[in-house]
């Protein structure tokens, strides 16, 4: 059974950084294609950004890029997201999913890690 | 890119079908059958129904079935139960190489 864990969620400052992982197991995390997604109080679900088995693809959210980066480790079969100039509308609980046959979609997430960006 | 369009709240009877849509264009839904739906419950972890259109997971009821049709994907789900009542979301690949979310359904069983 696939299961992921996020870590590194909490409480930061307006324009300061924060670094997400997402450990999996049950699962050979390397042939599969890793995503976050995230959800702000009260709102529907926002993709954030994916990659590509050992790092060759990134993709990012019109909203993110230039300020996320989204990496792997397939030998610790964990994944991360390097926040940084964080701003209250990254205010979200933050999803990682793992893609099955199709790497659009999102056939595993984890229970979601908090982030909230507050002075 | 915009949020994909789905109706914010549908409503049915027990043992009613109802159909959720999910409206891009040809940048997203039309051009790629590439479309998912999850499920998620309040407090839960969203849950993959539908990808690639209209595969089902293991483990998932026939009673979730998604189709397309040009630039607007359905999700219907027949035989309606009290524990289908959540929220609904589709999710599309689009030509900019980035995925896509619907703006979400909620569903209600009367």
């Amino acid at each position: 059974q696939v299961q992921l864990l996020e870590s590194g969620g909490g409480v930061v400052l307006p324009g300061r950084s924060l670094r997400l992982s997402c450990a999996a197991s049950g699962i050979t995390f390397r042939t599969h294609v890793t995503h976050w997604v995230r959800q702000a109080p009260g709102k529907g679900l926002e993709w954030v950004a994916s990659i590509w088995y050992e790092g060759s693809n990134k993709f990012y959210a019109a909203s993110v890029k230039g300020r996320f980066s989204i990496s792997r480790d397939d030998f610790a079969s964990t994944m991360y997201l390097q926040m940084s100039s964080l701003t209250a509308n990254d205010t979200a609980l933050y999803y990682c999913a793992i893609s099955g046959s199709f790497w659009t979609s999102f056939d595993s997430w984890g229970q979601g890690a908090l982030v909230t960006v507050s002075s | 890119q915009s949020a994909l369009t789905q109706p914010a709240s549908v409503s049915g009877s027990p043992g009613q079908s109802l159909t959720i849509s999910c409206t891009g264009t040809s940048s997203d839904v039309g051009g790629y059958d590439d479309v998912s739906w999850y499920q998620q419950h309040p407090g839960k972890a969203p849950k993959l129904l539908i990808s690639g259109v209209f595969n089902r997971p293991s483990g998932i009821s026939n009673r979730f079935s998604g189709s397309k049709s040009d630039n607007t994907a359905s999700l219907t789900i027949s035989g309606l139960q009290a524990e289908d009542e959540a929220d609904y979301y589709c999710s599309s690949c689009t030509s900019s190489n980035t995925l896509v979310f619907g703006t979400g359904t909620r569903v209600t069983v009367l």
